[in-house]
This record gives C-alpha cells, sequence and structure tokens, in this order.
C-alpha cells in the first residue's frame, strides 16, 4: 500500500547538535503531520503542517511542507536526552480517510 | 480528561488462537482508528470506524476484524493467529472530521503469539 520514505532509519548523536530528517512520497499530501514515540506509549502529535511551504516550529521543533506536497522535513536543535524516542511523519489520505506513516526515525541522544 | 485507554497491554497467544483487543476513545471522540506497528514497519492501518460502523479497512486478510460499540468504544478481533501477528496494536481516536489535526493514540497492547 501507500508508504512514506523516511530517512534516516536511526541517529546517535551528541547532547547539543541539531537534527534533520525528513519524508518524502510519490503521492501529493494536503496535511504532514510528525509524531513521538518514546517506549511503552503510543505516538504523540508534534507538529501538523497544512499548506505547502509551510514552516512551523513547537519549541527547539520546526517542521517544514515541502513545496511539493510530497515531502515535509523535521528539524530539532540543541538535541538534549529527552528527545530520545521515535520520530514518525505521517501523510493525511483523504480517500480513505486515513494517516499513512512513514517507518520511523530512531533517534537516540548521549550524554 | 481520560486519553485513549487500550486493554490488555500485554497479550500471548498461541498460533491458531483468537485474539480480542479493546480500546476507549476519548470522551466525545466517534472516530477510532486501529493500526499494526510491527517490528521496523512504522504504523500500519488496520481499521476505521465511525459512528458504529466500518468505514475502511487496510490491506491485512479478513481474519482481522473489529466492530464499535454504541459508546465509541471498540474492539479488534484477530482470528487463527499467525507468529507474524506479533506486534504492537495501536488504537487512536478523533472526532469525527477531524482527522486532518491527527489522532490521539492509546499506550498500544503488545500482542505475541507463540
Amino acid at each position: 500500500g501507500q508508504q512514506l520514505n523516511q530517512s534516516p532509519q536511526s541517529m546517535f548523536i551528541q547532547e547539543g547538535e541539531d537534527v534533520s530528517m525528513n519524508c518524502t512520497s510519490s503521492s501529493i499530501f494536503n496535511t504532514w503531520l510528525w509524531y513521538k514515540q518514546e517506549p511503552g506509549e503510543g505516538p504523540v502529535l508534534l507538529i501538523a503542517l497544512y499548506k505547502a511551504g509551510e514552516l512551523t516550529s513547537n519549541g527547539r521543533l520546526t517542521a517544514q511542507f515541502g513545496i511539493t506536497r510530497k515531502d515535509s522535513f523535521l528539524n530539532i536543535s540543541a538535541s538534549i536526552p529527552s528527545d530520545v524516542g521515535i520520530y514518525f511523519c505521517a501523510g493525511y489520505m483523504e480517500y480513505g480517510n486515513k494517516l499513512v506513516f512513514g517507518a520511523g526515525t530512531i533517534l537516540r541522544v548521549k550524554s | 480528561e481520560a486519553g485513549v485507554t487500550q486493554s490488555p497491554t500485554h497479550l500471548i497467544k498461541t498460533r491458531g488462537q483468537q485474539a480480542t483487543l479493546r480500546c476507549s476513545p476519548i470522551s466525545g471522540h466517534t472516530s477510532v482508528y486501529w493500526y499494526q506497528q510491527a517490528l521496523g514497519l512504522g504504523l500500519q492501518f488496520l481499521l476505521w470506524y465511525d459512528e458504529g460502523e466500518e468505514r475502511n479497512r487496510g490491506n491485512f486478510p479478513p481474519r482481522f476484524s473489529g466492530r464499535q460499540f454504541p459508546n465509541y468504544s471498540s474492539e479488534l478481533n484477530v482470528n487463527a493467529l499467525e507468529l507474524e501477528d506479533s506486534a504492537l496494536y495501536l488504537c487512536a481516536s478523533s472526532y469525527s472530521g477531524t482527522e486532518t489535526y491527527g489522532y490521539t493514540f492509546g499506550s498500544g497492547t503488545r500482542l505475541t503469539v507463540v
């Protein structure tokens, strides 16, 4: 079925470093969402994007909706240990009213 | 406000058995979604219920089924369990018509098939 290509698969970074991850698709989405999942928990919504070219921030997190509507980026500045988790991108498909998720980026931070 | 609650937290079944997973949405939410999260595969869409009706299902065999009750809680049934059904099953809910704002997920049920 529909799949989003999310990269990188995993990252192991030093505390204080900036992080970038992205998601691409062969399909156009009108909504892009970014979620974070911590161990033993369900994904939690971080940022939602609704317009091509939109840039939205949530604290140290910044996400962008690609101009082509086929990609999105998430940046985390000055990473801290609690940023550890799996980050998922998701695109909303009006047909079928469902979210399509990427495979996730596993983020590990060493202090 | 209570979040999305799922039960049980963990479930161990033998191949060929049936599993029943339960989900209670956030109060006022009428849409319930089920996703399967297998290791390394992200979240795969299973089922969407709204107002008691199945509205859409993902690319899963018919032995994955469910229902939504009048109080909007939902049940996922997996028949004739196979080893590859082992995964975290996540339930999410939303107000009908607000899906573009994202869902609220529960913590999931970890199903292990041995």
